[in-house]
């Protein structure tokens, strides 16, 4: 069975920094891009964050560019997303996903609250 | 960007009823066209990808289907386990996007 925990959500200042973590398992982690998206209080759904199988290659929308940075250990079967200089808009729950070949997000953890309030 | 337009916000219907959620995109996006219900307090579960495809285990009363920018989520012979708010998403181009969602809810 396909399962990814987020951990590392919290409560945090404005300008500070925060990492989640995604522990994956029952799927070869390696094999597959992941992706972050989060999903603000009564909000949407907003892409954050996408990564290569190798860690090569990365992607982010303009609203988090140069703040966030997303990365992954193969060799634990683990996804990280580290967000710098946080604003009160980045407060949302954040998920990880799984992205299949075709590009569609197919699993996704139960997400970690972040808050960001002085 | 490509917006996803997703109409409507909210909507109720009986048990039994058929519903159809719809998502019209700014650009061509291809058939990269997922669906997904989403259960208070719970992550995002996918329902239909590629447009028109059934995602395994998803029952077979939820139907993708285009008609040119057009996406639209049909759901047949509704049950009160639909409720919850649908999203729509887009994976032809970065950034991905997707739809404001629909809040469906049984009377």
């Amino acid at each position: 069975e396909v399962q990814l925990v987020e951990s590392g959500g919290g409560l945090v200042q404005p300008g500070r920094s925060l990492k989640l973590s995604c522990a994956a398992s029952g799927f070869t982690f390696s094999n597959y891009y992941m992706a972050w998206v989060r999903q603000a209080p009564k909000k949407g759904l907003e892409w954050v964050a996408t990564i290569s199988t190798s860690g090569s290659r990365t992607y982010y929308p303009d609203s988090v560019k140069g703040r966030f940075t997303i990365s992954r250990d193969n060799a634990k079967s683990s996804l990280y997303l580290q967000m710098n200089s946080l604003k009160s808009e980045d407060t949302a729950t954040y998920y990880c996903a799984r992205r299949l070949p075709g590009n569609v997000m197919d699993a996704w953890g139960q997400g970690a609250s972040v808050t960001v309030s002085s | 960007d490509i917006q996803m337009t997703q109409s409507p916000s909210s909507m109720s219907a009986s048990l039994g009823d058929t519903v159809t959620i719809t998502c019209l995109a700014s650009q061509d996006i291809g058939n990269y066209l997922s669906w997904y219900q989403q259960k208070p307090g719970k992550s995002p579960k996918l329902m239909i990808y590629g447009a028109t495809n059934l995602e395994d285990g998803v029952p077979s009363r939820f139907s993708g289907s285009r008609s040119g920018s057009d996406y639209s989520l049909t759901i047949n012979s509704l049950g009160y386990d639909d409720e919850g708010i649908y999203h729509c998403h887009q994976y032809y181009e970065y950034p991905n996007t997707f739809g404001a969602g629909t809040k469906l809810e049984l009377k």
